[in-house]
């Protein structure tokens, strides 16, 4: 069975405070990663698909960066704000998996304070 | 207005009454997919469809029942509702073939089974 990690589980900042987390997944037969953003009592959006190693994909403040070989994501938000605070979720697909197979990780969640 | 939507939005129900969640998109996507979510657990796939008249299983099939005879729709029934049943259920969608496209979800639906 595939195994997505995501670290730290939780995260406290202060407004302003820059934050990074990471996303580990397989290194091998890697085909694509996903990041969503996950508002309380709302549901993911998409932050990004990345597919190739050493990608690397910015949204505003927002940007990731991707080593599929060695099997590794990390987020970073820059100058965190309180509305950044939500659960960070990736997910991930194999080149051998079937089209509906994402396997996500079980998220970090970031709380802003202000 | 375009999306995709999910009801009930929240649905308490007895042990072994069959229940149905509904789900349905207006992009004509392709890709249509059920996952629950746990505490503890990421979102776990139960069934996915690549298109009308075409599903497959998940990770977590056990129980549970697709059906998608319109691209739009796809349902997803409990026939027999377990208390282990008891969770939040997200509808996604995703356009094309691709596994680089990014999941669309719908708001979830909370079941509480008695």
């Amino acid at each position: 069975i595939l195994n997505v990690e995501q670290s730290p589980q939780s995260l406290h900042v202060q407004e302003g405070d820059s934050t990074n987390f990471t996303c580990s997944f397989p290194s091998s037969n890697f085909y694509a990663l996903h990041w969503y953003r996950w508002e309380t009592a709302k549901s993911p959006e998409a932050l990004f698909v990345m597919t190739l190693n050493g990608d690397e994909k910015k949204k505003g403040r927002i940007s990731a960066t991707l080593n599929t070989k060695e099997g590794y994501s990390y987020l970073y938000i820059k100058g965190s704000q309180p509305e950044d605070s939500a659960t960070y979720l990736c997910a991930f697909i194999d080149y051998g998996g079937s089209q509906g197979n994402l396997i996500f990780g079980k998220g970090t969640k970031l709380s802003v304070k202000p | 207005d375009a999306g995709i939507t999910q009801s009930p939005r929240y649905k308490i129900t007895e042990t072994g009454r069959q229940v149905t969640l509904m789900c349905h998109q207006t992009w004509s996507h392709s890709y249509m997919f059920w996952y629950r979510q746990d505490l503890g657990h990421g979102l776990r796939l139960i069934y996915y469809s690549a298109a009308a008249d075409i599903t497959d299983k998940g990770e977590v099939p056990d129980g549970y029942v697709v059906s998608r005879s319109k691209t739009e729709n796809f349902p997803l029934t409990l026939e027999s509702a377990t208390r282990s049943q008891t969770s939040v259920y997200f509808c996604a969608s995703r356009a094309g073939t691709a596994n680089t496209g990014e999941l669309f979800f719908g708001e979830g639906s909370r079941l509480t089974v008695l």
